[in-house]
């Protein structure tokens, strides 16, 4: 079976550096993905990492350590249009069949 | 270049009666891919096709579900004799299929069981 754990809720203010954590268990691994989804809306993808490091894209960075079976995505100076709902989620087949996590509730504050 | 397209965005149905949600890949896609999501929770897998192939359906409940991407026109995800549990936003996704963890997401078809 395949599990990941992420909080469920983060709250940070406006401009601030908030970093959420993923760790996973699963058979079979190939990479760690990210995902932004508003209240409502179309999940959007963010990241990938398939090998151990930091990605950055722009305001974001992904890390993984797939020894540990951990990875994090860092978000630098929030914004109040980074409120939404985060989500890790693992890639074991190499076929894009993935499996998210229950996601992180991120409210960002003035 | 269109993205993934979903239809319809809202259905409401009986018990008993049956969903048709339709899911159209973005152009070039050949993988499709559905996922249920309850409100304030994760998206859950329920099954993978590929053009007029089911290559892993182990997400989804073995009766009243189904699923199919024929050669010609868009994926559907078929749920008969519906219950009040199957109240979920559905999302259909589609990629090019190579292992870049990527995948782009419809609008999602919003199911409620009256």
């Amino acid at each position: 079976g395949q599990s990941l754990e992420q909080p469920s809720e983060v709250t940070a203010v406006e401009g601030a550096i908030v970093q959420i954590n993923c760790t996973y268990q699963t058979s079979g691994f190939y990479g760690l993905s990210w995902y932004q989804q508003h209240d409502g809306g179309a999940p959007t993808f963010l990241s990938y990492n398939a090998l151990d490091g930091l990605e950055e894209t722009g305001r974001f960075s992904s890390f993984l350590s797939r020894s540990d079976s951990y990875g994090y995505l860092l978000l630098q100076e929030l914004q109040m249009k980074d409120s939404a709902s985060y989500f890790c989620a693992t890639d074991n087949n190499a076929g894009n069949m993935l499996t998210f996590g229950g996601g992180t509730r991120l409210m960002v504050k003035p | 270049n269109a993205g993934v397209m979903q239809n319809p965005r809202h259905l409401v149905r009986r018990r008993g009666q049956e969903a048709r949600l339709r899911c159209s890949p973005m152009k070039g896609h050949s993988h499709v891919y559905w996922y249920r999501q309850l409100p304030e929770e994760g998206l859950k897998f329920m099954v993978y096709l590929q053009k007029e192939n089911i290559i892993d359906e182990s997400g989804m409940p073995k009766e009243r579900f189904s699923a199919e991407f024929p050669k010609e026109g868009p994926s559907i995800l078929r749920i008969q004799q519906v219950v009040r549990g199957d109240s979920a936003a559905y999302f259909c996704a589609s990629s090019p299929g190579q292992g870049s963890g990527e995948l782009f997401f419809g609008e999602g078809s919003r199911l409620t069981v009256l």
